[in-house]
């Protein structure tokens, strides 16, 4: 995850506040992707970026999420309202060259509780 | 449109052992596989992937995997399992390399090695 840096790493809210998680990417890269995985879904893709433009946000649960990409190296997703359902980690993904291939690599991810 | 499937949920076996975790995929084009790893309260780790060429390929942690056309799988396999191998394993697959695709993940394999 050396490419990718989340914030904040834990986050612990009331259902009703907004939440704005981070994602930071160390060196320029063409693409963005927010992920969410629980327990029960699994790993799911929320949206995905590439140029800073949104491609693809099928993925986004309802209104109350949103994501941008302000800048080529740093992207925000938030929630507002919060719901106890939207407890899960949250990742931060990249595409960074690897021996002449393209691998997605993984922030440490944003563990958020709404209680 | 790309799909995976990983059979068994929780797999285990014993220290010494041979690891298999299973993968198939459903694809409309030539995909590109991939092998993540997952250890608790941490992000996704590039174990492998497949992209062209020898279909035998090598990952860090002695982790290997095959692709066979014939049967849309892409198994990962270790000789000898060590107790530092239980971690989540995820297979994915994208349609291209390009950088700027998403991967659609499996529902994940939680491996647990038994002293």
């Amino acid at each position: 995850d050396a490419g990718v840096i989340q914030s904040p790493r834990h986050e612990v809210t009331e259902m009703g506040q907004e939440v704005t998680l981070r994602c930071k990417l160390i060196s320029g890269h063409n693409s963005l992707f927010w992920y969410r995985q629980t327990m029960m879904r699994g790993l799911e893709l929320l949206i995905y970026f590439n140029n800073n433009v949104p491609i693809d946000d099928s993925g986004m649960p309802e209104d109350r999420f949103s994501a941008k990409m302000p800048n080529a190296s740093f992207s925000t997703l938030k929630i507002q309202p919060s719901e106890p359902r939207d407890s899960a980690v949250y990742f931060c993904a990249t595409n960074l060259r690897i021996s002449g291939a393209n691998v997605l690599t993984f922030g440490a991810g944003s563990r958020l509780t709404v209680l | 449109a790309q799909s995976v499937t990983q059979l068994g949920s929780h797999v285990s076996v014993s220290e010494g052992a041979l690891v298999l975790l299973r993968c198939n995929y459903s694809s409309s084009v030539p995909p590109y596989l991939f092998w993540y790893v997952q250890y608790p309260n941490q992000g996704l780790q590039l174990l492998l992937k497949y992209t062209t060429g020898a279909t035998l390929v090598k990952g860090i942690n002695g982790f290997e995997a095959e692709f066979k056309k014939s049967e849309t799988s892409f198994h990962l396999t270790k000789p000898s399992a060590h107790m530092s191998d239980a971690a989540e394993y995820f297979c994915a697959v994208s349609g291209n390399n390009f950088g700027n695709e998403k991967l659609t993940f499996g529902t994940g394999t939680r491996l647990t090695i038994i002293p």
